[in-house]
């Protein structure tokens, strides 16, 4: 799985968009750009994923560059409750009854404040 | 949404006795089942991938004879601490993916965690 790179930190006011980078120049053609985040002291949470095409859900929007080098998480309105850390993670998904694995890297923790 | 459970939610033990921890998924069923571990200001840690009907696979560096995988049916996968010491005090937590999920999503879905201390 490609390598990726996130900023260790990052502070939004709330109410304003989040938007978070995530770096993964080795990605090859068929590796999707996952992301999950967690909440202090709580399971990840599956946010959205993408290989090219930018996608939107209730939660947020992906936009992925054209060279898919690096990727962008968007949370619309922060609220207080989107505080956590937040892993970009890039893999090729599986078919079938399997699952890949999710490696882990460092995430970036977005502090939402008042 | 997919909902994964684990019991317990926390956990406290006396060094050298086993822990179990359940991790089910209640509204779907999976194939596969991954176990993490998580300490204090660090990321999530892969430990084995737990597979229904056969044996788990383990990351390099974890002894498969101290935590002890079983993934018994496509809802229930078990994870036992053996002879448990401090250094095994952590957050363990387990993940799942549908085996009915369509297309290339490959989404997993992850449980609450346990956090477990060992006096």
């Amino acid at each position: 799985d490609a390598k990726t790179t996130q900023p260790t930190s990052m502070d939004c006011a709330e109410g304003r968009a989040a938007n978070l980078p995530c770096n993964h120049s080795t990605i090859s053609g068929n590796e999707y750009v996952y992301w999950y985040r967690q909440i202090h002291s709580q399971g990840p949470q599956y946010i959205i994923h993408g290989l090219k095409n930018n996608e939107t859900n209730e939660m947020a929007s992906l936009i992925i560059t054209e060279d898919r080098k690096s990727s962008t998480l968007i949370l619309p309105h922060a609220t207080l409750r989107d505080t956590a850390v937040y892993y970009c993670i890039v893999r090729v998904p599986h078919t079938g009854g399997t699952a890949s694995k999710l490696t882990f890297g460092t995430g970036t923790r977005l502090q939402v404040t008042l | 949404g997919a909902v994964v459970s684990q019991h317990p939610s926390w956990v406290i033990c006396k060094s050298g006795t086993s822990v179990k921890i359940e991790c089910r998924s209640l509204d779907f069923q999976a194939t596969t089942m991954f176990w993490y571990r998580q300490f204090p200001k660090q990321s999530l840690m892969l430990m084995a991938t737990s597979n229904e009907g056969s044996k788990a696979t383990y990351e390099q560096g974890v002894e498969k004879d101290k935590f002890l995988i079983n993934h018994a049916s496509l809802t229930l996968s078990t994870l036992t601490v053996t002879s448990a010491h401090p250094e095994d005090s952590s957050f363990y937590i387990c993940s799942a993916r549908d085996i009915n999920q369509r297309g290339l999503t490959d989404t997993q879905y992850f449980g609450p965690g346990t956090r477990l201390t060992v006096l």
